[in-house]
């Protein structure tokens, strides 16, 4: 089955700055990669995704970049603010059916220093 | 628009008790599934169901069980409690069972509960 691997476990950054949030995955057929965010006392909702066919996704200050060559996704954030930390999970859905769900990672807690 | 609601919110257990987690959901998806997250775990699919009268077993079924009479219900059972279920409970449901970019996968707030 599909194995995806996350790092950091804990990312702290000035605010104003970039973060980088990295995955890898194993199955070379998964075909759709999303992330989300979870806020403490929430459940995680959905802040970006990107297909298989796509190299790069952006939506205001975040981004997404896919290479599959390498099995390697990152979550993108540029000037960082304080509503901005949480928990970040990257997951992959491989291609064979999708009915048993998303494979994430264990999570990035992202910590924005003022 | 409620999305996706999960009750109760907080539950403590005594090992061996039973309990029933619900879920609901108002948007007509047609894929509901229960998620457990635990400290450095991330999140493991315990049951899932492509629809009515169809649920199928996830990653960690063992000691749950669930049932699927309705589009809109998805109940998550604890039939004996043990404190290795303790842990916080996300139901999630999609438009289509393929998850994708125009059917992405939608969470609950979650159910914490404690066996002790």
């Amino acid at each position: 089955g599909e194995n995806v691997e996350q790092h950091p476990s804990t990312l702290s950054v000035q605010e104003g700055d970039s973060a980088v949030i990295k995955c890898t995955y194993s199955d070379s057929a998964s075909n759709y990669f999303p992330w989300y965010k979870q806020e403490l006392g929430k459940g995680p909702q959905l802040i970006i995704d990107i297909r298989s066919n796509v190299g790069e996704k952006k939506d205001q200050r975040i981004a997404v970049t896919l290479n599959k060559t390498a099995k390697h996704f990152s979550l993108h954030i540029t000037e960082t603010q304080p509503e901005d930390s949480a928990v970040y999970f990257c997951a992959a859905r491989p291609s064979g059916g999708g009915a048993d769900g998303l494979t994430f990672g264990k999570g990035t807690h992202l910590i924005i220093q003022p | 628009n409620a999305g996706v609601t999960q009750t109760p919110k907080f539950q403590v257990l005594k090992t061996g008790q039973s309990m029933t987690l619900q879920c609901a959901q108002d948007m007509n998806h047609e894929y509901m599934s229960w998620y457990r997250q635990d400290p450095g775990m991330g999140l493991r699919l315990i049951h899932y169901s492509v629809g009515a009268g169809i649920t199928d077993q996830g990653e960690v079924p063992n000691g749950y069980n669930v049932s699927r009479s309705t589009t809109e219900d998805f109940p998550l059972r604890l039939l004996s409690a043990a404190p290795s279920q303790t842990s916080v409970y996300f139901c999630a449901s999609s438009y289509s069972v393929r998850l994708s970019y125009n059917s992405p996968l939608h969470f609950g707030n979650g159910t914490r509960l404690t066996v002790t």
